[in-house]
């Protein structure tokens, strides 16, 4: 069975700090992965998606994750953060039966 | 991106009620829809999938009796929670599946019982 684990409940940074937020998985075959988010009060956005080629994605509003199959981790990455992205971040794995696992979610608060 | 939407966003119902979701795929058809649960400070635990024309296939320890799911048309997927006891309560969202494979979430529908 697939699983997904976010390493971090809760993260406060400040305006222009820089964003890294871990996710490891386990699954046995191929998978394709997963960053949503979910702004208060709104339903999950995609912010991207890793299927195969680059490890390096990039998504929506400058955000982007690595792929390292090694380390069976996909991370998600932005250089710079600003108010506007406080908000849930869930990582999730999708198998081959395109059930999607997810994270327990990762909580940002960014202050002005 | 396609448009997913649940009704009601919001139901307080008394114990012993049941209660029904529904979940629309506004602008394509989804031939396959699925159903998570959310807790509090929890992740999304998927609790079933529904194909169109079929029955939905549950997830080990959904009891299915009390998850009513219903996949009448392309376009909607229905849940029932019948006989709603106060650890119901939850945060229920559907996804449905384009046609290119992604998955569209819906707002999500919080049911309170009381």
């Amino acid at each position: 069975a697939q699983s997904v684990s976010q390493h971090n409940h809760h993260v406060i940074l400040s305006e222009a700090a820089s964003l890294e937020l871990g996710c490891n998985y386990s699954y046995g075959g191929t998978v394709n992965l997963f960053w949503y988010v979910q702004y208060p009060g709104q339903h999950l956005q995609l912010l991207l998606k890793y299927f195969s080629g680059d490890p390096l994605v990039k998504g929506i509003k400058g955000f982007e994750a690595e792929f390292i199959k090694s380390k069976f981790s996909f991370n998600l990455r932005k250089p710079s953060v600003q108010w506007s992205d406080t908000a849930e971040y869930f990582c999730a794995v999708r198998g081959s039966n395109y059930k999607l696992t997810f994270g327990k979610g990762t909580l940002l608060t960014v202050n002005p | 991106g396609a448009v997913v939407s649940q009704h009601p966003s919001w139901v307080i119902c008394k114990s012993g009620t049941s209660v029904k979701i529904e979940c629309r795929s506004l602008d394509f058809q989804a031939t396959t829809m699925f159903w998570y649960r959310q807790f509090p400070k929890q992740s999304l635990m998927l609790m079933a999938t529904s194909n169109e024309g079929s029955k939905a296939t549950y997830e080990q320890g959904v009891e299915k009796d009390k998850f009513l799911i219903n996949h009448a048309s392309l376009t909607l997927s229905t849940l029932t929670v019948t006989s709603a006891h106060p650890e119901d309560s939850s945060f229920y969202i559907c996804s449905a599946r384009g046609t290119s494979g992604e998955l569209f979430f819906g707002e999500g529908s919080r049911l309170t019982v009381l």
